[in-house]
Formats: structure tokens, C-alpha cells, sequence
């Protein structure tokens, strides 16, 4: 069973173009968190999606972010007209359900290292 | 707003001491708590959780966790480093926001293990 899989790895982007993250969740799994890892940060939860339904937004920027998770294929993470400021390492994470007591820890992805020059 | 507090950016211990890494959280009740180790240029893995019960838990790669209520704490500890063990770890408090269980990460204790 193949883990949380996020391409790319690294994305060089010039300020004023577009970003676009994926992320492809563990088998069976139906809910994905995305973080944002600044330099000499901890994560810091940006939104949470199930398929099609984005369920808690409350982390991401008002502006120029925006994440979707299809019926089909990745979940998406998109930055339009990057900043200096946006250069971070994303993650993902996905679980299996989220249950009461959160018993189901997420599992993370390698991340994406995004560069704005 | 629930919060996390790990003091120390830095440790550094010699290989075969103990180490103790801490964490200390803000929260109106009992929270859910997980350490995460992320070793350079990966992702977050977890090693324990504690959501209730005994308040040591112990988790993986030898790794423990003691959960004091009353000094809003769950430390993280190891009888023995190894080289190994050289990595990021973040505590975690996920606590119920709006309807989901979100966490909310540390900002990371760097360990640097001595030969």
C-alpha cells in the first residue's frame, strides 16, 4: 500500500505565476488536511477536504489559495500570483475517516518545497 | 485558541543519554496529544498519541510520553539516544474546531545527537 504521495517535490515558480501542489491520499482514504511549513516553523494547518466538499478552510489565505479534492484523482493545492512570502514546504495528509475522538491519526506526505524567485 | 509551546528550539545530547523533549499546551479541556519525528527532507511521522486513559503512553522507536494535567504538559522522552534519533519533532493538540478535528502543531524542538 503505497503512502501519501505529493508531486512535485520541489517547484520553482517566479513571483506572479501560478503554483499547483498535488497530492494523491493513501488508498481508502477519503479526507486530506494540507499544512504550510514555514522556515524554523512548526505546520500550520491551512484546510481539510473530503471528496468534493472542502469541510475547514479556516487556515488558508484569503486570497490567491484555493484547494480541491475531486471525485477522481489528487487533491489539488493551487497559489495564484506567488509572493517571496509563499516560498514554504507544503504537506499533505490524508486519513481514513475522522471519528469522534480523532482515532485515526494522519499520515503524512514527503512534501513540496516551493522556491519563488 | 488552543496553543503549543515547545521552549527548547535546540537540544543536543551524546549518544546513549537520556533525553527529554518538552511540550506544554493551552487548552480549556483535556485535548488529543501526538508527537511527530520528521527527519530532514521528509514527512511528519508519527511516534504516540494520547487521547485518554493511562498518562504514559509509550510509542515508537523506544519513545515515551507523560501526560500531567496540571502542568498542561506532554514531554517527550528516551532512556537512550541514538545517532539516529537526529531529527525534528513537533508536539501536536488537536483539539474540536467548528464541527472538525484540526491540530495545531509546535513549532518544532531540533534534536542534535553527539557520537
Amino acid at each position: 500500500n503505497a503512502g501519501v504521495m505529493q508531486n512535485p517535490r520541489h517547484l520553482v515558480r517566479r513571483r506572479g505565476q501560478e503554483a499547483r501542489l498535488r497530492c494523491s491520499p493513501m488508498k481508502g482514504h477519503s479526507h486530506v488536511y494540507w499544512y504550510r511549513q514555514l522556515p524554523e516553523e512548526g505546520l500550520k494547518f491551512m484546510v481539510y477536504l473530503q471528496k468534493e466538499n472542502i469541510i475547514d478552510e479556516s487556515g488558508m489565505p484569503k486570497e490567491r489559495f484555493s484547494a480541491e479534492f475531486p471525485k477522481e484523482g489528487p487533491s489539488i493545492l493551487r497559489i495564484q500570483q506567488v509572493v517571496r512570502g509563499d516560498s514554504a514546504a507544503y504537506f499533505c495528509a490524508s486519513s481514513p475517516v475522522q471519528g469522534v475522538g480523532f482515532t485515526d491519526e494522519q499520515y503524512f506526505g514527503p512534501g513540496t518545497r516551493l522556491t519563488v524567485t | 485558541a488552543q496553543s503549543v509551546t515547545q521552549p527548547d528550539i535546540h537540544i543536543t545530547v551524546s549518544e546513549g543519554a537520556s533525553l527529554e523533549l518538552r511540550c506544554n499546551y493551552s487548552y480549556g479541556a483535556t485535548p488529543y496529544l501526538f508527537w511527530y519525528v520528521q527527519s530532514p527532507g521528509q514527512g511528519l511521522q508519527l511516534l504516540l498519541k494520547y487521547f485518554s486513559g493511562d498518562t504514559l503512553v509509550q510509542g515508537i522507536k523506544g519513545f515515551e510520553a507523560e501526560f500531567k494535567r496540571s502542568q498542561s504538559s506532554f514531554n517527550l522522552r528516551k532512556p537512550s539516544v541514538h545517532w539516529s534519533d537526529a531529527a525534528e519533532y513537533f508536539c501536536a493538540v488537536v483539539t474540536l474546531s467548528g464541527g472538525s478535528y484540526i491540530p495545531t502543531f509546535g513549532r518544532g524542538t531540533s534534536l542534535i545527537v553527539h557520537p
